[in-house]
C-alpha cells in the first residue's frame, strides 16, 4: 500500500523568503511522485512530477523538488516567496502496483506568505 | 484548448437522494478518475474510467457509480446520500499511454456538493 504524509497542515513564510513544503512517502513499489497546487474554490494545478529520470525536478512558478531514495522524500521549495505562491499544496504517489493508476495524496499544507 | 470541465459547479441535496455529477476531459484524453476531497483532506480516489469501463475502484461503497461515455465525459453518481458525502468532488483526465507511463492526471475544477 502507498501512503504520503506532508509535515506540517500550515507553514508561514515571509515574502521573499524560501520555501520548504516536507513529503514524506511510502510505497512498494518504484514510485512517481507529483506536487499540486490548489487555490480557493478551484481544481488541482499540476507543480511538477517525478518520473525516474533526473532526482531533482524543476516545476511551474519556480518551484522545483529533489527525490531523496534513502529518506523516502519529495520536499517542494521555492528560493524566494511571491504573495501569489499562497494555496494549498497537495504531495501525490503513484501507482500503488502492476495496473494501478490511481494517485494517493496527502492531506495537504497550507501555505500564507506574510508581506 | 479547453481543458477538463464538470458541472454543475455547486449542489445542495437532501439526505437519501441521488446526485448525477458530470465531467468532459481535456482534449484528447479518453481516460477518466473521479476523486473525493473532504474539507480539510487530500483528494481520495474514488475510481477509474478507461474504454468505457471501470478499470480501477477505490475504497469507496457501490453507493457510488460511474459512466464513461463514447466521447469520453463521464458521469459520478451517488445514490442514497449522507451527510458524508459533503465534499469536492474532482474530475482528473489523461490519456492512456501517458497515464501508463507517467501516472500524469490533469484536474478539473471541481463540483461542490452539499448533503443536508
Amino acid at each position: 500500500a502507498q501512503s504520503v504524509t506532508q509535515l506540517g497542515s500550515h507553514v508561514s513564510v515571509s515574502e521573499g523568503a524560501l520555501v520548504l513544503l516536507r513529503c514524506n512517502y511510502s510505497s512498494s513499489v518504484p514510485p512517481y511522485l507529483f506536487w499540486y497546487v490548489q487555490y480557493p474554490n478551484q481544481g488541482l494545478q499540476l507543480l511538477l512530477k517525478y518520473t525516474s529520470a533526473a532526482t531533482l525536478v524543476k516545476g511551474i512558478n519556480g518551484f522545483e523538488a529533489e527525490f531523496k531514495k534513502s529518506e523516502t522524500s519529495f520536499h517542494l521549495t521555492k528560493p524566494s516567496a511571491h504573495m501569489s505562491d499562497a494555496a494549498e499544496y497537495f504531495c501525490a504517489v503513484g501507482p500503488s502496483g502492476a495496473g494501478s493508476y490511481q494517485l494517493t495524496f496527502g492531506k495537504g499544507t497550507k501555505l500564507s506568505v506574510i508581506p | 484548448d479547453a481543458g477538463v470541465t464538470q458541472s454543475p459547479t455547486h449542489l445542495i441535496k437532501t439526505r437519501g437522494q441521488q446526485v448525477t455529477l458530470r465531467c468532459s476531459p481535456k482534449s484528447g484524453h479518453d481516460t477518466v478518475s473521479w476523486y473525493q476531497q473532504a474539507l480539510g483532506q487530500g483528494p481520495q480516489f474514488i475510481f477509474q474510467y478507461y474504454e468505457e469501463e471501470e478499470r480501477q475502484r477505490g475504497n469507496f461503497p457501490d453507493r457510488f457509480s460511474g459512466h464513461q461515455f463514447p466521447n469520453y465525459s463521464s458521469e459520478l453518481n451517488v445514490n442514497a446520500l449522507l451527510l458524508g458525502d459533503s465534499a469536492l468532488y474532482l474530475c482528473a483526465s489523461s490519456s492512456g499511454l501517458a497515464i501508463a507511463l507517467s501516472y500524469e492526471q490533469y484536474f478539473g475544477p471541481g463540483t461542490r456538493l452539499t448533503v443536508t
